[in-house]
């Protein structure tokens, strides 16, 4: 069975730029939930999608945003980039039913802005 | 504030030997779910241990335990038998929300665990 499939691994953008990031959940899983890891703030939650609905979001600014697809692959989208936004951008996959239900998580994508 | 707390930064262990993390939390809910996760340094997170609020019984996975303390608010894992392979970052987790459709996890700052051959 494949994992958690992100895609990029690596991307170096410029201030003020756009960037779509990619995730491909486990076959059959519903929930992808994204989260941004910085060496300064840590990991933080960004959003949860389950069936192609939002049901949960963190405090971040508009500027990110995200969708998910029929087939469950989702993309998290940050317009207008800033230097804060370099970070590791991890994506997470579960059934989404049981909140004690095991995450699988993807390699993330390394976004760095210049 | 739903907050969780990892006050070690590092931790350095023998191989063979026994390390302990510790992890607080706070919050008012009674009903809530605790995770340790590990990021080696390929960065995929992965569930290494999971306990459920209103199990009083540890969870045990090999030669992974917690010391689940619900009144103290503390959540530990003991690893035992350290590995060379245990050497990663440690991540306590927790699902703080009383809807069961709340995904919304946080995270402590984490812990980096040596292991000296």
């Amino acid at each position: 069975k494949a994992g958690v499939t992100q895609t990029p691994r690596y991307l170096i953008k410029t201030r003020g730029q756009q960037v779509t990031l990619s995730c491909s959940p486990i076959s059959g899983h519903r929930s992808v939930s994204w989260y941004q890891q910085t060496p300064g703030q840590g990991l933080q939650f960004l959003f949860e999608y389950f069936s192609e609905t939002q049901r949960n979001k963190g405090n971040f600014p508009g500027r990110f945003s995200g969708r998910q697809f029929s087939n469950s692959r989702s993309e998290m989208n940050v317009s207008t980039l800033e230097l804060g936004d370099s970070a590791l951008y991890l994506c997470a996959s579960s059934g989404g039913q049981d909140r004690n239900e095991k995450l699988f998580f993807g390699s993330g994508t390394q976004l760095s802005v210049l | 504030a739903q907050t969780v707390t990892q006050s070690q930064p590092e931790m350095s262990v023998q191989e063979a030997e026994t390390v302990t993390l510790s992890c607080t939390y706070d919050t008012s809910e009674s009903d809530y779910y605790l995770f340790w996760y590990k990021q080696p340094p390929s960065r995929q997170m992965i569930l290494v241990i999971r306990q459920e609020a209103y199990k009083q019984q540890n969870a045990t996975e090999n030669r992974f335990s917690v010391n689940f303390q619900k009144a103290a608010k503390s959540f530990s894992l003991k690893i035992s038998d350290s590995q060379l392979g245990d050497a990663a970052m440690y991540f306590c987790a927790c699902y703080f929300g009383p809807r069961s459709n709340d995904y919304k996890l946080s995270f402590g700052a984490g812990t980096t665990v040596t292991v000296r051959a």
